[in-house]
C-alpha cells in the first residue's frame, strides 16, 4: 500500500533563509513519482516540483530543489531564500507507476510553512 | 492561459439534496482525477478518470457519490443525497499522460457545505 509521511505541521523560517520540509514515501512498486503542491490561504493546488524514481540528479525548479534519497525513501523539499510569499501549506504525493490499471496519487497530510520578516 | 476550470466555487445546499459538481480539463489532457479535501482527513483522492474511462472510484461512497466524464472536457462529481459530513472542498486535477511522471493541474476547486 501506497504511504505518504509528512510529520511537521507546521514550521517557521526567516525570510531569505533556507528551509527543508521533510517527506518519507513506502511503496513497493519500483517505479513512482514524487510531487511537491503548494496550498497558499487562497485554496489553489500549485505543482512546484517532480522527482522520478529512476533519476539520478535530484530536481531543481528555481528556489525550490528536491532532496531525493530513495534508499531511505525520503524526498524533502528545500525552498532557498525563503520569501512572505512561501507561506502556504505544501504537500507532498506519490504516483506509482503501474501500467495495467491506471495509478493513483496520494498526498501527505501537509507542513504549513511560516515565513517571519 | 490553460487552466482547470470548476463550477461551482462555491455551493450550499440542504442535506438530502443533489449536488453536481463541474470540471473542465485542460484541453488535451487525458487524465482527470477527483479529490476531497477536508482538515480531518487531508486530501483523499476519490476517483480517477483515464481517456473518459473510470479506473478506480475506490475512494469514494458508492452509495451517494458518482463520478462521469460525458466528454473530453467534462467531468461531473453527484452526490445524491448530500449529507452534512459531504461538507469538504472538492478538487478536480487533470494531466497528461499515464505514466507516474505526470504532474496534475489542480482547479481552484468547489467548497461545499451542506446544512
Amino acid at each position: 500500500a501506497q504511504k505518504i509521511t509528512q510529520t511537521q505541521p507546521g514550521m517557521f523560517v526567516q525570510e531569505k533563509e533556507a528551509v527543508t520540509l521533510d517527506c518519507t514515501y513506502d511503496t513497493s512498486d519500483p517505479s513512482y513519482g514524487l510531487f511537491w503542491y503548494k496550498q497558499p490561504s487562497s485554496g489553489e493546488m500549485i505543482f512546484l516540483i517532480y522527482q522520478g524514481s529512476y533519476d539520478q540528479q535530484n530536481a531543481t525548479e528555481g528556489r525550490y530543489s528536491l532532496n531525493f534519497q530513495k534508499a531511505r525513501k525520503s524526498a524533502n523539499l528545500v525552498i532557498s531564500a525563503s520569501q512572505l510569499g512561501d507561506s502556504a501549506m505544501y504537500f507532498c504525493a506519490m504516483r506509482e507507476g503501474r501500467v495495467a490499471g491506471g495509478f493513483k496519487t496520494i498526498f501527505g497530510a501537509g507542513t504549513r510553512l511560516f515565513v517571519k520578516a | 492561459d490553460a487552466r482547470v476550470t470548476q463550477t461551482p466555487r462555491h455551493k450550499v445546499t440542504e442535506m438530502g439534496q443533489e449536488v453536481t459538481m463541474r470540471c473542465q480539463p485542460i484541453l488535451g489532457h487525458n487524465t482527470v482525477f477527483w479529490y476531497r479535501q477536508t482538515m480531518m482527513q487531508g486530501l483523499e483522492l476519490l476517483a480517477y478518470f483515464r481517456n473518459r474511462a473510470p479506473l478506480d472510484d475506490s475512494g469514494m461512497p458508492k452509495d451517494r457519490f458518482s463520478a462521469e466524464m460525458p466528454d473530453a472536457t467534462l467531468a461531473t462529481l453527484k452526490i445524491q443525497p448530500s449529507e452534512p459530513r459531504d461538507s469538504a472542498v472538492y478538487f478536480c486535477a487533470s494531466g497528461l499522460g499515464d505514466r507516474s511522471t505526470t504532474e496534475a493541474f489542480f482547479g481552484q476547486g468547489t467548497r461545499l457545505t451542506v446544512v
